[in-house]
């Protein structure tokens, strides 16, 4: 059983499209995150859901936009792709989320946009 | 918000111990430290986890010193499998329900036959 899984694994698009990626947790957990990581392999978080709230909300553009239908998924919404919107994005959840608890990532989306 | 430095990368031999230290200095009170491990074309796995002092599960030891400015995570009798980019993690409770993760910039373990 996957416990954390995401959709597409690759997404390859134009400029000024608009795009989603699925994420699908099975742990029950109550937190769901977002991150960015970019050439350089840093991982910087974008977002976080806590029982389908927003806790927290990085800079980001606001291009970006979580969308939590549930406990179980949070989808990444992203509008007007740009150039250095490409990256790979890992979604992953946790128990709770003041890092006390352990982190479980998906496998990634790798975005490119040309 | 805590911000955190480490080692860019690492070179070390099959058999080895290796020690990754992650600086972190304005670590909150109430922050904990978090080790992950990623491999090419995978999401970060956990590893360990600490508040401080010493702790030990099967795979990795995590020190902690008394003033919590940094964290060293040990990885005993290293493998060809443990390269990998280890990332220390550390979570800051602002108390006013916001919280901030920040994920060091990684450090390049490469273990040598």
């Amino acid at each position: 059983d996957t416990a954390v899984s995401q959709t597409p694994k690759y997404l390859v698009t134009q400029m000024g499209n608009d795009k989603s990626i699925k994420c699908e947790q099975n742990l029950g957990h109550d937190t769901m995150y977002w991150y960015k990581q970019d050439s350089k392999k840093f991982l910087k978080i974008m977002f976080s859901y806590n029982n389908k709230e927003l806790i927290i909300n990085e800079t980001v553009p606001n291009r970006f936009s979580p969308k939590s239908p549930d406990k179980a998924h949070l989808n990444l919404h992203i509008n007007s792709l740009e150039l250095g919107d490409s990256a790979v994005y890992f979604c992953a959840s946790s128990q709770d989320p003041d890092g006390a608890y352990e982190q479980y990532f998906g496998p990634g989306t790798r975005l490119t946009v040309t | 918000l805590a911000k955190t430095t480490q080692p860019i990368s690492m070179d070390s031999y099959e058999g080895q111990e290796v020690n990754i230290t992650c600086s972190h200095n304005n670590i909150a009170t109430n922050d904990y430290i978090t080790w992950y491990q990623q491999f090419p074309s995978q999401g970060p796995r956990f590893i360990i986890q600490g508040y401080k002092t010493k702790v030990t599960n099967e795979v990795a030891s995590l020190f902690i010193p008394a003033d919590r400015k940094s964290s060293t995570l040990s990885l005993p009798r290293v493998s060809l499998s443990d390269t990998a980019v280890y990332y220390c993690l550390v979570g800051d409770d602002s108390g006013a329900g916001s919280y901030q993760l920040t994920f060091g910039k990684g450090t390049k373990l490469s273990v040598i036959p």
